[in-house]
């Protein structure tokens, strides 16, 4: 059990640039969940799957963020023509089973900068 | 509808001193209750969570934390603080059972400093 990864951990881009990050969870969990925290906040929950299904998406998630799990395995969030304000750190987590009780793992984030 | 309150965005403690960071929920459905962890540059990590009747529920080091519904509090303590506490502690609740209920809300957050 390596935990949840994420790739790549830091990206700087420039305002209206496309970006995509990856997320690895751990491998028996059927749940993934993406949460954006920016500075000086808790982590604020953007979507969540199970499976490879996409259940359910914040109002935070506006039309230029995009998730995907194909095949119920590794996870990508793709935000385009990138503003200023999506600089903030994105953080994956994964869980097992149908029960909220068991816990979800995070892992090292992705930090991203809009310059 | 759920949300949590974290009272100190700051707490500064000697060490060996009594760790006490505050948190009080409010949550339409029975909730489940979790602190988090966060060093700098890091991802979060689970200390302890309550899911069940014990409502003293016992984590990792030595961090313990009490469900008392009647105050709505969940308030994480540590009898000895060690310079290690040092970090970011997030108090997060959710629903209980499947539908809706499985996301996270979490608190802004108490930064734990630990003075020698």
């Amino acid at each position: 059990d390596t935990g949840v990864s994420q790739d790549p951990r830091h990206k700087i881009t420039k305002r209206g640039q496309n970006v995509t990050f990856r997320c690895d969870p751990i491998s028996e969990h059927n749940r993934l969940y993406w949460y954006r925290q920016t500075l000086g906040q808790g982590p604020e929950f953007l979507t969540y799957f199970q499976n490879e299904a996409q259940l359910e998406k914040s109002r935070l998630l506006s039309d230029r963020f995009s998730a995907e799990r194909p095949k119920g395995s590794f996870s990508t969030l793709e935000i385009q023509r990138t503003e200023q304000g999506d600089s903030a750190m994105y953080l994956c987590a994964s869980s097992l089973g149908k029960d909220t009780r068991y816990e979800q793992y995070f892992g090292p984030g992705t930090r991203l900068t809009v310059t | 509808a759920q949300s949590v309150t974290q009272l100190g965005s700051h707490v500064s403690v000697s060490e060996g001193a009594l760790v006490l960071l505050r948190c009080n929920y409010s949550s339409s459905v029975p909730p489940y209750l979790f602190w988090y962890v966060q060093y700098p540059n890091q991802g979060l990590q689970l200390l302890l969570k309550y899911t069940s009747a014990a409502t003293l529920v016992k984590g990792i080091n030595g961090f313990e934390a009490e469900f008392k519904k009647s105050e709505t509090s969940f308030h994480l303590t540590k009898p000895s603080a060690h310079m290690s506490d040092a970090a970011e502690y997030f108090c997060a609740v959710s629903g209980r059972g499947g539908g809706s209920n499985y996301k996270l809300t979490f608190g802004k957050g108490t930064l734990l400093t630990v003075n020698p």
